[in-house]
């Protein structure tokens, strides 16, 4: 197994400029998630699906757009990139969401808005 | 809402030592906690994962437990060694959604030969 995967790893984008972050794992989990980290800051949730078709706002939502059009992928859009986009975003999944169940991380996408 | 504190921000260790990492949580309604280590410039790397219902885990070196009655959960790491050294992050997922987590900020770890 790959196990979460993202692309791009970096990415430069101008202010007003439109993106999609890729985000896929081979692992058949149902539960798959964005977040993004910023010093001081930590890591905090973008967006979240509990399975294909159905995705919800986590507490930083706004700029990004999502949808779960199969189990394998969940992209994220910018559709105006702005500077306080500037971040580390990462994705991941889980099984289910629930009690016991570990999440796995991929790498990250290093996004840098001029 | 959930909050999710680590101290402290940095920790420096000679090696070999014994050392605790701690975290603390404001709504004790948990699923689950779960620890991560990040080496800088890359992605999150998952080490133990305590349910609710559990008060501690055990992976090699390394002993998570957790007091829900406290809102508190440690990280101890047993005869430190410098490839340790990376920033330790705890997260607790509960409440409306079970999946979503709450992160601390994270605990830089140094530990020097």
């Amino acid at each position: 197994n790959a196990g979460v995967t993202q692309t791009p790893k970096f990415q430069v984008l101008k202010t007003g400029q439109s993106m999609t972050l890729q985000c896929a794992q081979d692992m058949n989990h149902e539960y798959m998630s964005w977040y993004r980290q910023d010093p001081g800051m930590g890591l905090r949730l973008i967006h979240y699906s509990v399975g294909a078709g159905i995705t919800d706002q986590g507490e930083v939502p706004n700029g990004y757009n999502v949808s779960r059009s199969t189990t394998e992928d969940f992209p994220l859009r910018l559709l105006s990139a702005a500077p306080s986009q500037t971040s580390v975003y990462f994705c991941a999944s889980s099984y289910v969401a629930g009690a016991g169940v570990e999440q796995f991380f991929g790498p990250g996408t290093r996004l840098t808005v001029l | 809402k959930q909050e999710v504190t680590q101290i402290p921000a940095a920790l420096s260790v000679p090696e070999g030592e014994n050392l605790v990492l701690n975290c603390s949580f404001t709504d004790s309604a948990i699923y689950n906690l779960q620890w991560f280590r990040q080496d800088p410039g890359k992605g999150l790397t998952s080490l133990l994962l305590i349910q609710s219902s559990q008060r501690e885990q055990t992976s090699g070196r390394l002993n998570a437990s957790l007091d829900k009655s406290s809102g508190r959960s440690t990280l101890y790491i047993a005869a430190s060694q410098p490839g340790d050294s990376a920033t330790y992050l705890c997260a607790a997922s509960g409440g409306g959604s079970q999946g979503n987590l709450i992160f601390g900020k994270g605990t830089k770890l140094s530990v020097k030969p």
